[in-house]
């Protein structure tokens, strides 16, 4: 199994202000996804990365891949109470399979 | 991306009987993977599932007590045996299309065992 750390565990904000996820292992994976779940439902992409280094924008959500592809961050500029959720990262490696980060339980007061 | 139907969708089991989760996939899928959530934590892979053979299960993870089926490759279902209190989880069916969609998910199973 692949550890995946994820800090902070919890995140309590007010909308509008700006927030950073860590993702970080040991392990090098091939691409890493973040994902969000909501109550009652499985998780939802948001981005599939791939190459050291990279950088994807997806609206306010910013994610970036450690050069040497073992480490993840998420940040949120001027959260929205809609972003409120679980963020998950997740590595895969060179097999099919999928490991999941331990979660970042974010919430975004009005 | 695919459509998944998980269920049932939540039950309260008693203590030494089992549940199977049943997983339909609404496309063809050569791999299906079950996961399980634990209270206010993060997804645990239990098994891999592919048509046709005996699933691959993680460490910590063994098929008397997760059985796994795979009839087909729309298809899959969990059971969960001989259930005690520390079952209570949520049990999420997931598959990938390898079309660069990331994991598809079902709503998951809420399953408590009293």
């Amino acid at each position: 199994t692949q550890l995946l750390e994820q800090s902070p565990q919890f995140l309590s904000i007010q909308e509008g202000e700006n927030l950073t996820v860590y993702c970080n292992s040991s392990s090098v994976f091939s691409s890493l996804q973040w994902y969000r779940q909501e109550p009652g439902e499985g998780p939802v992409l948001l981005v599939t990365v791939v190459t050291g280094g990279e950088v994807k924008k997806l609206k306010r959500l910013t994610f970036q891949f450690g050069d040497a592809r073992k480490d993840s961050s998420l940040h949120i500029t001027a959260a929205q109470p809609g972003d409120t959720g679980l963020y998950l990262c997740a590595g895969r490696t060179g097999a099919n399979n999928l490991f999941f980060g331990t979660g970042t339980r974010l919430t975004v007061i009005p | 991306s695919a459509v998944i139907s998980q269920k049932p969708s939540r039950d309260i089991c008693q203590r030494g009987t089992s549940l199977t989760i049943q997983c339909q996939v609404d496309s063809q899928v050569t791999m299906m993977f079950w996961y399980r959530q634990q209270p206010g934590q993060s997804l645990t892979l239990i098994a891999t599932a592919n048509q046709g053979s005996e699933a691959t299960y993680e460490s910590g993870f063994v098929i008397d007590k997760f059985p796994i089926s795979r009839p087909n490759l729309t298809f899959s279902t969990l059971t969960v045996s001989n259930m005690s209190p520390e079952d209570s989880s949520i049990y999420l069916c997931s598959v990938d299309l390898n079309k660069g969609d990331g994991y598809t998910f079902g709503s998951g199973t809420r399953l408590t065992v009293v």
